[in-house]
This record gives structure tokens, C-alpha cells and sequence, in this order.
């Protein structure tokens, strides 16, 4: 199993650009999420998904959307980027335990995004 | 939202050497985890642990959900234990929240 992946791994925008980032996961994890880590900070949730077709905001969605067309694919994009979106991100996915619950998450290689 | 507090924020080990990060949590919770971030910024998961004693080689954890912390050991650290540790925690909800709140880490250097 390759677990979770990400494409592409290094990634350079001007201001204004957009982007597309694909997180892959071979698990059959019904969650899947989308976080950005900046520099001497934890990681902050930016959209997740509890399943194919649904998407929810988390701690700071602003600037980004997202789509769960399948079970095992979540995309990150970017409509006109920023230098604020100049980070790391990092996508995750668990398995449900039902009722809200679900099991550790794991996480991706990660990203690296710098917006000149 | 939740607060989580992670200590000591750097920290120094000569090799061969033992310690003990902590982790502090501001609410109840109904998952915590604990990371390890390398120097190449891959996250690698340590453990899955919402409550109770968890061990793995030479790292053990443990949390104390009814007094909101969470404790990682690395006995016999080597060179390669180095990077930043991460512990991350989700609210505990009725409905479900979904989302990890992660601490601002441990960063720990071993020295030969």
C-alpha cells in the first residue's frame, strides 16, 4: 500500500495564479483532510470531507476549495493565490468509527507551495 | 476552540540520554496523537493514543484524559529521534468535529 500521496511535491506561483493539488489515499479512509503547516507552527485544518461528495470548511478555508468526486481522491485548489498561501500542506485521511468518531488520521509527504 | 499546550518548546539531548515531553489540553477529547515531524518535514505517526499507556520500542505514551494531558517518553535517545513532536487533539462532540488541533510542538536536537 503507498498509504497517502501527493502531486506534486514542490510547487512555484505568481500572485494570481491557480493551482490544482491531488491527495491520493489507498486505504478506503472514509475522511480525508486538508491542512497547511507555517513556519514554527502546527498544522491548521483548511477543508475536510466525510465522504465522497461532501466537503466541509474547517479552521481556515479561506482562499481554497475542494472537491470528493471519489471515495480515494480529495483536491486542494488554489482560484488566485496569494503570498499568505505561500506553506506547507499536508493531506490525511481515517477510518470511521461511526457516529462521528474515527481513528487516527495519517498524513501525506506534504506539499511545498511558495506565491511570489 | 480547544487549546493545547506543548512543553518544553526546544529542547537538547546529549545521546543516550532520556525524556519527557507533555502535552496539555484545555477540554475533553476523544482522540490525541502524537508525531514525530523529521528533519525532511515528513509526519510520522507515533501514537493513537485518547487514554491509558501505549509503548513502542524505546518511545511510550501516555494520557490522562480526566486530567487533560498527554505524556511522550524517548529513553536512549539516539541522533536519529531529532525533529519536531507534535501532539494533536480533537474536541470531544456528540456529533463529531473532525478536526485534529495540533500543538506547537517539541523541538528536540540530539547530540552525539
Amino acid at each position: 500500500n503507498a498509504g497517502v500521496t501527493q502531486t506534486p511535491k514542490f510547487r512555484v506561483l505568481k500572485t494570481g495564479q491557480s493551482m490544482t493539488l491531488l491527495c491520493a489515499q489507498d486505504m478506503n479512509h472514509e475522511y480525508m483532510y486538508w491542512y497547511r503547516q507555517d513556519p514554527g507552527m502546527g498544522l491548521r485544518l483548511i477543508h475536510y470531507s466525510v465522504g465522497e461528495g461532501t466537503t466541509a470548511k474547517g479552521e481556515v478555508p479561506d482562499g481554497y476549495n475542494v472537491s470528493r468526486l471519489k471515495k480515494q481522491n480529495f483536491l486542494l485548489g488554489l482560484e488566485s493565490a496569494a503570498p499568505s498561501q505561500t506553506s506547507v500542506y499536508f493531506c490525511a485521511s481515517s477510518y470511521s468509527l461511526g457516529r462521528g468518531t474515527y481513528n487516527e488520521q495519517f498524513f501525506g509527504p506534504g506539499t511545498r507551495l511558495t506565491v511570489l | 476552540g480547544i487549546q493545547v499546550e506543548q512543553s518544553p518548546p526546544d529542547l537538547i539531548l546529549q545521546e543516550g540520554a532520556n525524556s519527557t515531553l507533555r502535552c496539555n489540553f484545555s477540554d475533553s477529547v476523544n482522540n490525541l496523537q502524537w508525531f514525530h515531524q523529521n528533519p525532511w518535514g515528513q509526519l510520522i505517526n507515533l501514537f493513537y493514543i485518547p487514554s491509558g499507556t501505549k509503548q513502542n520500542g524505546r518511545l511510550s505514551a501516555t494520557t490522562v484524559a480526566t486530567e487533560r494531558y498527554s505524556l511522550l517518553y524517548i529513553s536512549s535517545s539516539q541522533t536519529t529521534d531529532s525533529g519536531v513532536y507534535f501532539c494533536a487533539v480533537d474536541l470531544y462532540s456528540g456529533a463529531g468535529s473532525y478536526q485534529l488541533t495540533f500543538g506547537k510542538g517539541t523541538k528536540l536536537s540530539v547530540i552525539p
